[in-house]
């Protein structure tokens, strides 16, 4: 009963590629989010989605696209994968009653463009 | 625009010991929340404690408590009795709150932490 589970877990991929990442809670939740962790460990948000509708698009390339087919879910599509595009996707939830400042992590997406 | 900053890349303690992670923050906004995080090797992403710029008292959570200052921008983590299993990179994160509050996430560089036997 994860509660916010993405997949997959480890993603190794050539340049180029595209490739998505899939995100699913199941704690009734109404706002997802996209961060990503560089090789330096800096975390940094990526968009968030309430209700299927995007709230935070932070300065991201347009090859990274989010898609919100359900409150349920949030994926993120990466056309033409970089080497750069390296890291750890993390994507985390949160509900409209107890507030956006209490985020429930997933457990991450290492992706590695060789 | 909020920034967060650690300066301590790295720390380490002896078990049973107590130890101080230091954060400060910029922003001009009166309402926010502060959070430390815990990030172990696994990965996850693990929250530790939250603090409401609003309230005064000290945030607490069994071994863990924090010394926040508003005037001085400064959130600092206090590990009590530090224990093996608090080995991970902890993060100090800043966040608006009331009706600027879009669940946006800001993050400090980490702090490595490590607990020696």
């Amino acid at each position: 009963d994860t509660a916010v589970s993405q997949t997959p877990k480890y993603l190794v991929t050539q340049m180029g590629n595209d490739k998505s990442i899939k995100c699913e809670q199941n704690l009734g939740h109404d706002t997802m989010y996209w961060y990503k962790q560089d090789s330096k460990k800096f975390l940094k948000i990526m968009f968030s989605y309430n209700n299927k509708e995007l709230i935070i698009n932070e300065t991201v390339p347009n090859r990274f696209s989010p898609k919100s087919p359900d409150k349920a879910h949030l994926n993120l599509h990466i056309n033409s994968l970089e080497l750069g595009d390296s890291a750890v996707y993390f994507c985390a939830s949160s509900h409209p009653t107890s507030g956006r400042e209490t985020q429930y992590f997933g457990p991450g997406t290492r992706l590695l463009v060789l | 625009a909020q920034t967060v900053t650690q300066s301590q890349p790295e720390m380490s303690v002896q078990e049973a010991e107590t130890v101080t992670l230091s954060c400060t923050y910029d922003t001009s906004e009166n309402n926010y929340y502060l959070f430390w995080y815990k990030q172990p090797p696994s990965r996850q992403m693990i929250l530790v404690i939250r603090q409401e710029a609003y309230k005064q008292q000290n945030a607490t959570e069994n071994r863990f408590s924090v010394n926040f200052q508003k005037a001085a921008k400064s959130f600092s983590l206090k590990i009590s009795d530090s224990q093996l299993g608090d080995t991970a990179m902890y993060f100090c994160a800043f966040m608006r709150a009331g009706s600027g509050n879009t669940g946006k996430l800001i993050f400090g560089q980490g702090t490595t932490l490590q607990v020696k036997p």
